[in-house]
């Protein structure tokens, strides 16, 4: 059965540093894109950050370039998304999904999501 | 970017009715490639229709998507207690790929 599993969310200052994980069970991360989309409060999904199939590409969002990196390690199955330079806009739910075996970004599994909070 | 903007916000019906929901694009989804997620709360988000109109893996017959271009459609033909949830669009045609707002499917 496959299974992702975030964690990692915290509540953090404005500026700060978080790391979010993914624990990845049921297929091998090396076999498959994966990306990160959040949900802030009282808005819409909004992906954020993609790591190709290879992990040799990734792609991010206007909002993260520069802040965000999108990693993983194949021999823990677990997908990372280290964020720096925190801001009050950062604030979400954040979901790791599977790509469908493919090119189109097509999400055949998520998590249930982590929650961030940028605050002082 | 692509804006996918969804209707109703909120659409309340009863078990047993039709829902019809719409997620309409700020310009051109080609080759259709265009999906719809549920999710419910406390729950991940899962894949309904993909590619407009092609159901995913155990998705029931229930559910069914149309379209093309810049008008979607998620048609609910019977709703079941278990449908009611939120329901979000994704086109994933056009870098960087978007996310409607979505639409809360509420009992009546």
């Amino acid at each position: 059965e496959v299974q992702l599993v975030e964690s990692g969310g915290d509540l953090v200052q404005p500026g700060g540093s978080l790391r979010l994980s993914c624990a990845a069970s049921g297929f091998s991360l090396g076999s498959y894109a994966m990306s990160w989309v959040r949900q802030a409060p009282g808005k819409g999904l909004q992906w954020v950050s993609m790591i190709s199939e290879s992990g040799d590409n990734t792609w991010y969002a206007g909002s993260g370039k520069g802040r965000f990196t999108i990693s993983r390690d194949v021999s823990k199955n677990t997908l990372y998304l280290q964020m720096d330079s925190l801001r009050a806009e950062d604030a979400a739910i954040y979901y790791c999904a599977r790509r469908r075996l493919g090119q189109l970004s097509i999400y055949d599994y998520w998590g249930q999501g982590t929650l961030v909070t940028v605050s002082s | 970017e692509v804006v996918l903007t969804q209707s109703p916000g909120t659409l309340s019906l009863s078990p047993g009715e039709r829902a019809t929901l719409s997620c309409r694009a700020s310009q051109s989804v080609s080759r259709r490639y265009l999906a719809w997620y549920q999710r419910k709360p406390g729950q991940a988000p899962r894949l309904l229709i993909y590619g407009a109109s092609s159901r995913a893996t155990d998705i029931p017959d229930r559910f069914s998507g149309s379209g093309s271009g810049t008008d979607f459609t998620l048609t609910i033909s019977r709703l079941e207690p278990e449908d009611f949830a939120v329901y979000y669009c994704q086109q994933y045609d056009v870098p960087p790929q978007t996310f409607g707002q979505g639409t809360k499917l509420e009992i009546k």
